[in-house]
């Protein structure tokens, strides 16, 4: 079964200090991998997955994430927070060889400070 | 193209009725997926449709149903509502469906069970 683990329920830092959200997935099969934001009021959108194409994944908005098969992470960075981004985000798995059942994170919302 | 749209967006029941909320897929989408979320469970899977067929479902009684029409739009419905069935129901389509296929989201239906 696959699982996925967000490390900090919440995380703030300043105004164009780095931010890093934390994920680690288990997956018996080579996983694809998601990272989802929520705005208040609002459904998920995508910000980027990993479908082995490259382990350094580029998304919108300046997000990054990379994937570490040896450490069975994808951490999400962004070099410098805009207020905009204060949000709940949500790592997401699914497997390769697997329908569209996904399984989510339990979000990290991250509060951005002026 | 028009977004996921969910109807209706807010509804407030009473222990013991039913409900049906409805989503309206991506035009060409035929993978339409249902999630829960609560502040203490955060997402999780109800059940995945693709072609009027259900495909994946996951771990809640039987009183959460679901199906899909021709016309990919879909419906999920509550049974003798319990007040632990309070939550943003989100629905998620995709083209096929598919572990590596970005899902996109509708904004919820916000059910309140009193």
């Amino acid at each position: 079964a696959q699982s996925v683990t967000q490390l900090g329920s919440h995380v703030s830092v300043s105004e164009g200090a780095l931010v890093l959200l934390r994920c680690n997935y288990s997956s018996s099969v080579p996983p694809y991998l998601f990272w989802y934001v929520q705005y208040p009021n609002q459904g998920l959108q995508l910000l980027l997955k990993y479908t082995s194409a490259a382990t350094l994944v580029k998304g919108i908005n300046g997000f990054e994430a990379e994937f570490k098969k040896s450490e069975t992470s994808f951490h999400l960075t962004k070099p410098s927070a805009h207020m905009s981004d204060a949000a709940e985000y949500f790592c997401a798995v699914t497997d390769s060889g697997g329908y569209q059942k996904v399984t989510f994170g339990t979000g990290t919302k991250l509060q951005v400070i002026p | 193209k028009a977004g996921v749209t969910q109807t209706p967006r807010y509804l407030i029941k009473t222990r013991g009725q039913q409900v049906t909320l409805s989503c309206s897929p991506i035009s060409g989408h035929r993978s339409v997926s249902w999630y829960q979320q609560t502040p203490g469970q955060g997402l999780q899977f109800l059940f995945e449709y693709f072609s009027e067929t259900q495909r994946n479902k996951g771990n809640f009684p039987g009183r959460f149903s679901g199906r899909q029409f021709s016309n990919s739009r879909s419906e999920m419905n509550v049974s003798t509502l319990e007040l632990g069935d309070s939550a943003l129901y989100l629905c998620a389509s995709s083209p096929t469906g598919g572990g590596m296929n970005e899902q996109f989201f509708g904004p919820g239906t916000r059910l309140t069970v009193l």
